[in-house]
């Protein structure tokens, strides 16, 4: 049971227009999720988080949305760079308290921005 | 450099044998996470500690994996009888474990690479 998916494997954009990345999830009780920016051969790279009470967090070129009624949130990278060619994971947690805020990612967007 | 290391980046073993393998969290993190991650997957968790407390397995985690974390700094994670299933890149990640929060971010190293022949 895939709690969160990413439907597109791959995703093929031109340089300096808008890069839109999908996640779905499945279980209501995550409250925190994640985006990370991974390099074959290397460990993913923290981009951006958002936590349940928000719908929006912005940090430079990067904005995620979550929309919590339809269990959906999105990256949104604006203008896109070709360094921002990469694979792009989604993740969720679950609530504090003593839960072990384990990750719990998709299987990835492969992001190729053309020149 | 204060971020998440791991030690060795690579390693290579025969089937059968045992491997360790390092890492280093970021200072001050008193939460460590393990994770593996396949080729067209995203990482699967496998364990966590808080300080020296090892809190949660994954049933992924079997009887041949162990995981320490002695006075709550770096860890090791031990595969004994290395089987060909095994070959993946083990992550692993830190973060504050400051008390009262939820959701953290988790930073994460550049992996352990484990091929077994």
């Amino acid at each position: 049971d895939q709690q969160v998916k990413q439907n597109s494997p791959s995703l093929s954009v031109q340089e300096g227009r808008i890069s839109i990345l999908n996640c779905d999830y499945t279980n209501s009780m995550f409250d925190y999720f994640l985006w990370y920016k991974k390099y074959p051969a290397e460990g993913p790279t923290f981009l951006i988080s958002i936590s349940s009470i928000k719908d929006k967090n912005e940090d430079g070129r990067f904005t995620v949305f979550l929309n919590k009624s339809a269990k959906h949130l999105s990256l949104h990278i604006v203008p896109s760079q070709p360094g921002d060619s990469a694979v792009y994971f989604c993740a969720a947690s679950g609530a504090g308290g003593g839960a072990t805020n384990k990750l719990i990612f998709g299987t990835g967007t492969l992001l190729a921005v053309q020149p | 450099d204060t971020g998440v290391s791991q030690n060795p980046r690579h390693k290579i073993t025969k089937r059968g044998q045992n491997v360790t393998f390092r890492c280093d969290p970021i200072s001050e993190h008193n939460r460590l996470y393990w994770y593996r991650q396949t080729l067209g997957q995203g990482p699967e968790f496998l364990t966590y500690f808080q300080n020296e407390a090892q809190l949660e397995k994954s049933r992924l985690l079997s009887d041949r994996f162990s995981a320490e974390r002695p006075k709550g700094s770096f860890s090791t994670l031990e595969i004994q009888r290395t089987e060909q299933g095994d070959s993946a890149m083990y992550l692993c990640a830190s973060s504050p474990g400051l008390a009262g929060t939820g959701g953290e971010t988790q930073y994460f190293g550049p992996g352990t690479r484990l091929l077994v022949l």
